[in-house]
């Protein structure tokens, strides 16, 4: 069974500071990977997806995540939060199965800017 | 945006009533999920469809059924609501059953059951 860890269920980061959001997960296929944000009130919105082509992924918004099989971690970053980036997010892992069978969530993580 | 809506959008409804939840796509996707999400467990997913008339169980399915009569439509039924099932509910779409690809949400309905 797949499943994922995000660790931190709230983060808090300074306006212009590094984000960094962790994601570990388990598998037992090569895993294909996805990161998405949740505004209030609002459904989830893919960020950026890792598909075995590239370990560092590019996403919008200016975030990225870097694939390391050794560690099985996704951790997503941002170089500088932006007030906007206030939001929740969450790591998902795709089932051996095929996509049709669904993704596993992480709890997500509550990102919180200060100004 | 992927055209997704969902009906409706808020509910509040009571125990032990039938209540369905409609989510309506005009991608012409062949891939449709139900997922609820409370808050510690992130999403999870209910019922799937990978095709007209093709559905699926998930990992939270007791207490839940779905149809899917038209490729545009994917019906999510209550038989009895219970207290349990006041979560938010959220459809997604997805257009191939490869593992690569990203599914799309809807905006989601928030059900309430007293």
């Amino acid at each position: 069974a797949q499943s994922v860890t995000q660790l931190g269920s709230h983060v808090s980061v300074s306006e212009g500071a590094l984000v960094l959001l962790r994601c570990n997960y388990s598998s037992s296929v090569p895993p294909y990977l996805f990161w998405y944000v949740q505004y209030p009130n609002q459904g989830l919105q893919l960020l950026l997806k890792y598909t075995s082509a590239a370990t560092l992924v590019k996403g919008i918004n200016g975030f990225e995540a870097e694939f390391k099989k050794s560690e099985t971690s996704f951790h997503l970053t941002k170089p500088s939060a932006h007030m906007s980036d206030a939001a929740e997010y969450f790591c998902a892992v795709s089932d051996p199965g095929g996509g049709a069978d669904g993704l596993t969530f992480g709890k997500g993580t509550h990102l919180i800017i200060q100004p | 945006d992927a055209g997704i809506t969902q009906s409706p959008r808020h509910k509040v409804t009571e125990t032990g009533t039938p209540v369905t939840l409609r989510c309506h796509q005009t991608e012409n996707h062949r891939y449709m999920y139900w997922y609820r999400q409370d808050p510690g467990h992130g999403l999870r997913l209910i019922h799937y469809s990978y095709g007209v008339k093709d559905t699926d169980k998930g990992e939270v399915s007791d207490g839940y059924s779905v149809s899917r009569s038209k490729t545009e439509d994917f019906l999510l039924t209550l038989e009895s609501a219970t207290s349990s099932q006041t979560s938010v509910y959220f459809c997604a779409i997805s257009g191939s059953g490869r593992r690569d690809n990203e599914q799309f949400f809807g905006p989601g309905t928030r059900l309430t059951v007293l």
